[in-house]
């Protein structure tokens, strides 16, 4: 399957920044990728579907403004939290859309805002 | 909506012991069926997978068949190791859809050597 990674793996943060995460397609070219937040102990909830050349589309609930997402490429996509605050603390994973209804994920990224 | 009900956990056993994690999905038509599972501090691996009725999905001893009659894909493993310790994700993604995953809750596993 296709090798996706995540940059940086862990990130801490103060109240007030901004913070982007990268996910990389390292063999595969990506024209859609899928972000997801994760609490603890929970599952997955997916908050937008990254298509390459154009805007996301966010799942209900997901502010748009504060999650910005770009997909300039066929093998990256990036997340960036805007004006991070403690309830934004989460494990955030991106996936990428494969073959035949596969989806291949990333390692993910701890979110810690202080 | 499309949906994925995942037996509660978390399920504590000893190595060798007989598993299932329970799932049941809701969905039309024929929805792809997924297992995946999650080690400590990682993302997501595909632990197998079963397309259609009937299918049975295997994969390092894990084995699932998608039953539609129950709108069932049990996850079963004969004998569990401590290196299985993980959560298991139950997920669906719907026929015809843009491949978005629906996840259940998720199950916890420990394995106690």
């Amino acid at each position: 399957g296709a090798v996706v990674s995540q940059h940086p793996s862990r990130v801490i943060c103060k109240s007030g920044t901004s913070v982007k995460i990268e996910c990389r397609s390292l063999d595969f070219q990506a024209t859609t990728m899928f972000w997801y937040r994760q609490f603890p102990k929970q599952s997955l909830m997916l908050m937008a579907t990254s298509n390459e050349g154009s805007k996301a589309t966010y799942e209900q609930g997901v502010e748009k403004d504060k999650f910005l997402i770009n997909h300039a490429s066929l093998t990256l996509s990036t997340l960036t939290v805007t004006s991070a605050h403690p309830e934004d603390s989460s494990f955030y994973i991106c996936s990428l859309a494969g073959g035949y209804n596969e989806q291949f994920f990333g390692p993910g990224t701890r979110l810690t805002v202080l | 909506g499309d949906s994925v009900t995942q037996m509660e956990g978390p399920v504590t056993l000893s190595e060798e012991a007989f598993l299932t994690i329970n799932c049941t999905y809701t969905a039309t038509g024929y929805p792809s069926l997924f297992w995946y599972v999650q080690y400590p501090g990682e993302g997501l691996q595909l632990l197998l997978k079963a397309t259609k009725a009937d299918d049975k999905g295997s994969n390092k001893g894990f084995e699932a068949t998608y039953r539609k009659e129950t709108t069932s894909f049990h996850l079963e493993k004969g004998s569990v190791q401590v290196s299985d310790s993980a959560v298991y994700f139950c997920a669906l993604i719907p026929s015809g859809s843009a491949r978005q995953l629906t996840f259940g809750s998720g199950t916890q596993l420990t394995v106690l050597p």
